[in-house]
């Protein structure tokens, strides 16, 4: 049992379209994260949020407690967006819980 | 801008001998985790440290594992006795307030 979803899986677009990555979480939670892994390996924290709404550049993240439910927003995407994106929810107990990513193409 | 340094970046080791991955985590930081990534997997938890001693652990963190804040600015993992399925990507991570975590660009670990 997954205690975070995500989809899709794998995400294919052209530079310039708007992309969702959604996430889905059955603990209760005190604070979920966004985070990239570039092609390499490394991760970079994109966001962390308990509540609402975050922007950030031409990302933006959204959380809705009550559907247990989060959504990544990248506006007029770009080639460097290219990366995995993992949803991460920290629980009450304080223990990650990480989604298994998506893989996010963008196409020239 | 301060950042989470991790040493080395990639150790090859034999089967059964002991590593040591190293994490230097943001200096006024108090909360202090590791997580491995195996090639193809999912990120996963493996322990979290907070005043001096393991605050959470996940069932992946038997007694091979240990963790140590060694001189107060180094963050070690040990693993004992190496096995294959030992090999991943490490990633260390550190927080001022346990909820805001910034990650070091792992260390690969390759076991032979």
């Amino acid at each position: 049992k997954n205690e975070v979803e995500q989809s899709p899986q794998n995400l294919t677009a052209q530079e310039g379209e708007f992309i969702t990555i959604n996430c889905s979480y059955s603990v209760g939670i005190s604070a979920l994260h966004w985070l990239q892994q570039h092609p390499g390996g490394g991760i970079v924290s994109l966001f962390m949020l308990s509540s609402g709404k975050k922007k950030h550049g031409r990302l933006i993240a959204t959380i809705n407690i009550q559907e247990k439910h989060s959504s990544l927003h990248i506006t007029a995407s770009h080639p460097r967006d290219s990366a995995v994106y993992i949803c991460a929810a920290l629980n009450t107990g304080n223990q990650f819980y990480f989604g298994t990513g998506t893989s996010l193409t963008v196409i020239p | 801008e301060p950042e989470v340094t991790q040493t080395p970046s990639h150790q090859v080791t034999q089967m059964g001998q002991e590593v040591i991955l190293r994490c230097v985590p943001i200096s006024n930081h108090l909360y202090f985790y590791w997580y491995r990534q195996i090639l193809g997997q999912k990120v996963e938890f493996l322990v979290s440290f907070y005043n001096n001693e393991i605050s959470e652990k996940s069932e992946i963190f038997d007694d091979q594992f240990s963790v140590e804040r060694p001189d107060g600015s180094n963050f070690t993992l040990k693993i004992r006795s190496t096995k294959l399925e030992d090999s991943a990507m490490y990633f260390c991570a550190s927080s001022l307030t346990g909820v805001e975590q910034y990650f070091g660009p792992g260390t690969r670990l390759t076991v032979t």
